[in-house]
Parts: C-alpha cells; sequence; structure tokens
C-alpha cells in the first residue's frame, strides 16, 4: 500500500482482556517496528523486526506483550492481561532496511489502547 | 546509552515569527537524524532526513542542520502558520541498533 496501515485506530478494552494490534507495513519494506507512546510521554521502543532474523525484543515491558510478523509483511501486537498502565497510542513503522542502512522511517497513524 | 533531548519542551510564537527548535544526543555514532510533526491525537508525519554525512537538509520553509561530532541538529522554521502548531520529534538512528531513538519533543503553538 501507499502507506503504514494500522488497525484498529481505537481499541477499548476491559482489565485482564487479551488484544491484538494489526500493522500493514509499506510493501518492500523489510524493516518493521513497534513503538508505544504513553501520555505526556515520549517514543517508547518495543519490538523490531529485520527480514528473516530474530527480532530485537529487547523494549517489550513485560512478557505479556509479544508480537510476531508473518510472511515478512504484517504484524501483530499481541498484550495479554491487560492492565490500566498499557493504555497508550501504539506505533508501527517500517523502513526499507534495518541496522546499517541510512533509511528513514514511515509511521501509521496508531492505535489507541484504552485499558478500562 | 542513546538519550536525545529537545530544548524547548514547549514554545509559543506570533505568526509570521522563525524560529529554531534544538535536538541534542549524546552519541555522536548515528546512522542519520529524522525530524517527524505529530498532531494531536494523530501518528508521526516525516519532515526532514538528514544522513550521517549530510549537513542539512531543506524542504519548504524548513530547514534541518547536522552537526554530528557536538551532537546537535536544529530546525529552523521560516515564516511560522498556525498550520505549524504541533509537537515535533527528533530522532536519531545509532550504530549499534536498528531503532530510532526519540526526544520528547518540543510542542509548538503558533498564534495568530
Amino acid at each position: 500500500g501507499a502507506g503504514v496501515s494500522q488497525s484498529p485506530s481505537n481499541k477499548v478494552t476491559e482489565k485482564g482482556k487479551d488484544v491484538e494490534l494489526r500493522c500493514d507495513p509499506i510493501s518492500g519494506h523489510t524493516a518493521l517496528y513497534w513503538y508505544r507512546q504513553s501520555l505526556g510521554q515520549g517514543l517508547e521502543f518495543l519490538i523490531y523486526f529485520q527480514g528473516n532474523s530474530a527480532p530485537d525484543k529487547s523494549g517489550l515491558p513485560s512478557d505479556r506483550f509479544s508480537a510476531e510478523r508473518t510472511g515478512g509483511s504484517v504484524s501483530t501486537l499481541t498484550i495479554q492481561r491487560t492492565q490500566q498502565e498499557d493504555s497508550a497510542v501504539y506505533l508501527c513503522a517500517s523502513s526499507l532496511a534495518g541496522t546499517g542502512a541510512s533509511y528513514g522511517y514511515t509511521f501509521g497513524s496508531g492505535t489507541r489502547l484504552t485499558v478500562v | 546509552k542513546q538519550e536525545v533531548t529537545q530544548i524547548p519542551a514547549a514554545l509559543s510564537v506570533p505568526e509570521g515569527e522563525n524560529l529554531v527548535l534544538n535536538c541534542s544526543f549524546t552519541d555522536s555514532a548515528i546512522y542519520n537524524l529524522q525530524w517527524f510533526r505529530q498532531d494531536p491525537g494523530k501518528g508521526l508525519t516525516s519532515l526532514l532526513l538528514i544522513q550521517s554525512s549530510q549537513r542539512e537538509q531543506t524542504s519548504g520553509r524548513l530547514n534541518a542542520s547536522l552537526d554530528k561530532s557536538s551532537g546537535r541538529s536544529t530546525l529552523y522554521i521560516a515564516a511560522s502558520q498556525p498550520g505549524d502548531s504541533a509537537t515535533y520529534l527528533c530522532a536519531v538512528r545509532g550504530g549499534s541498533q536498528g531503532n530510532l531513538i526519540f526526544g520528547k519533543g518540543t510542542k509548538l503553538s503558533v498564534k495568530p
């Protein structure tokens, strides 16, 4: 597609439920990133996929968070047993390549998650 | 560990003023630096990308400079307009990491 697409744009869930957030990167972009932006905070790196390499999960805040990227394209971020502190905007970005390259990122519009 | 700082945190100017937003980073070993704009409740829009070998990039009324050795970048906005009101984020892509490291942003308000 023309840009990075994220769905849903808004999600309200009850505390303790699981949620899945989806990201469709730009076609041909091999690198995909998830970030989280909490109210009044900066962007927090969560996880990074580059081609078929093992993902860099160093930013995931707890084992309730996981992500997959199927077929080197679409990615799903899953949050299990959601807590109120998980409320944030989750942003996905893609890039032509990862480490060692000089390409810029393109971000999606984000998913606003509210845990009640 | 790379850290990115943006000063000021907030800025309010009258329409028509030229202004400068500042960004500094602690590790000069970067591949590139990117400036983004974020409108309330929206995602990030890329404004300018400066490669580590470049000194500046220009797009319309925007000019971004990079001094890698001193760990600084500036975003210059000429003839500011109310539509420029947004949060401006600076981010660097480091040599040992694939991900961008962001500053906390400068919230700009341009008053008509």
